[in-house]
């Protein structure tokens, strides 16, 4: 079965550090998510990605933040200057279509900074 | 206010009873998730509504869509089941994100 895959699955960092959270959506899904969940809380959207760029942002999505999709198959998330706040479980997600299609998340990535 | 509400927040039973867990928002839907999330932290979708009901082996969803509420049960329960259970929305507003409950932590003991 296609699956989401995403690495590190931890991560641990200082803080002020740059850190590149990596995806691998599945191949035909055409439609790309980032979302976090801070430990105890519920998740999170932070951005959508469609045709090569960003379609929504939340609040949380700050110049700090940047997505990029480099190759075609890859789907990164970038924080810039890492605060102790950033600490938090990272998921990527892809859907087929935008609308009345499932959702498939990858395992996240645990972020932790220190 | 948030946008979705579960409940219970926390749920534990004994092995083979009915569950049932609640989902109501207050907004316009386009689609109603319902994910499990395992102790490890990784989601997986187990329906995607937008009417009516989905049955999967022993769990089933449900959805009136005029009350904003949905449903999820889980027949013959098994300890196996334990995880959080997600409800997220997709908002008729910004219709390609999903915004989410705050989860309900279900525990079945053998």
């Amino acid at each position: 079965e296609p699956e989401v895959t995403q690495t590190p699955s931890h991560q641990v960092t200082q803080m002020g550090q740059e850190v590149i959270l990596r995806c691998v959506p599945i191949s035909n899904h055409l439609y790309f998510y980032w979302y976090r969940q801070i430990l105890g809380q519920k998740v999170e959207f932070l951005v959508s990605f469609y045709n090569n760029e960003i379609s929504e942002k939340s609040e949380i999505f700050d110049d700090q933040f940047s997505v990029e999709r480099p190759d075609g198959s890859n789907f990164t998330l970038k924080i810039r200057s890492t605060k102790l706040e950033d600490s938090a479980m990272y998921f990527c997600a892809s859907r087929h279509r935008e609308v009345d299609t499932e959702a498939f998340f990858g395992q996240g990535t645990r972020l932790t900074v220190v | 206010k948030n946008e979705v509400e579960q409940s219970p927040q926390n749920l534990t039973a004994q092995e083979g009873e009915f569950i049932t867990i609640n989902c109501s928002y207050s907004v316009g839907i386009s689609a109603l998730h319902w994910l499990q999330q395992h102790p490890g932290g990784g989601i997986v979708s187990l329906f995607m509504l937008s009417s009516g009901k989905k049955k999967h082996g022993r769990l089933i969803a449900t959805i009136n869509i005029q009350e904003k509420h949905s449903s999820l049960h889980i027949t013959a329960s098994h300890p196996r089941d334990s995880a959080v259970y997600i409800c997220a929305v997709n908002p008729n507003q910004g219709a390609q994100k999903l915004v989410f409950g705050q989860g309900t932590r279900l525990t079945i003991n053998p």
